[in-house]
């Protein structure tokens, strides 16, 4: 079983539109969650972080935790064209503050 | 932009060779963590620099060495190169024992194995 996974995608959704990115995890120990994007050929970028339940806004975006489900999932309200990346799930896994990444999903965001 | 940096932007280098690539971390940040990442796939941690110390490696051979320096810059080393090797190289700088260890990453460095 993959530490974390991620469905690849990839996801449409018409511009103006709320788009919906999940991600699992298998280590119950996990503290911290991270959402990255990353622009093709270009290096992720971060968007959210989230260390309790519950749900976490910043602008557009919105990153959910549910430590009992292991599911961390990242909303984006009024999707754009620019929005179009590679969506990375990561979580830190131990004391050596490593980062586990999902595969990433590509979302397409059609204008 | 992060403030992290790395160099060089791309390398390409054929299969035996040596290759060291450069990252200096986000000014107050003390570790360095160095990732892999292959077309398709998420990065794959390689290892971590905390105080000039290694603080944690993932799976990866001896041939991938790295180095810390006292300005918290870092070093990353692959001896005997392979084909496999060839993929974007990721440095992300953090600052350990803050509380909130969020890992920034520099732009990257691509090396292509011939």
């Amino acid at each position: 079983q993959k530490e974390v996974e991620q469905n690849s995608g990839p996801l449409s959704v018409p511009e103006g539109a709320i788009a919906s990115l999940n991600c699992t995890y298998s280590d119950r120990g996990s503290q911290s969650f991270f959402w990255y994007r990353q622009y093709s050929g270009k290096s992720p970028e971060l968007i959210m972080f989230i260390y309790s339940n519950g749900d976490k806004e910043d602008g557009r975006f919105t990153a959910q935790l549910n430590k009992a489900s292991q599911y961390v999932s990242l909303l984006i309200r009024d999707s754009q064209p620019s929005d179009s990346a590679t969506y990375l799930c990561a979580v830190n896994g131990g004391a050596t503050n490593k980062l586990i990444f999902g595969t990433g999903t590509l979302l397409a965001v059609q204008p | 932009e992060t403030g992290v940096t790395q160099s060089p932007t791309h390398l390409i280098k054929t299969r035996g060779q040596q290759v060291t690539l450069r990252c200096s971390s986000q000014s107050g940040h003390n570790t360095v963590s160095w990732y892999q990442q292959a077309l398709g796939q998420g990065p794959q941690f390689i290892f971590q620099y905390y105080r000039e110390e290694e603080n944690g490696r993932g799976n990866f051979p001896p041939r991938f060495s790295g180095l810390q320096f006292p300005n918290y810059s870092s070093e990353l080393n692959v001896n005997a190169l392979e084909l496999d090797d060839s993929a974007l190289y990721l440095c992300a700088s953090s600052l350990a024992a803050s509380g909130e260890e969020t890992q920034y990453f520099g732009p990257g460095t691509r090396l292509l194995v011939l």
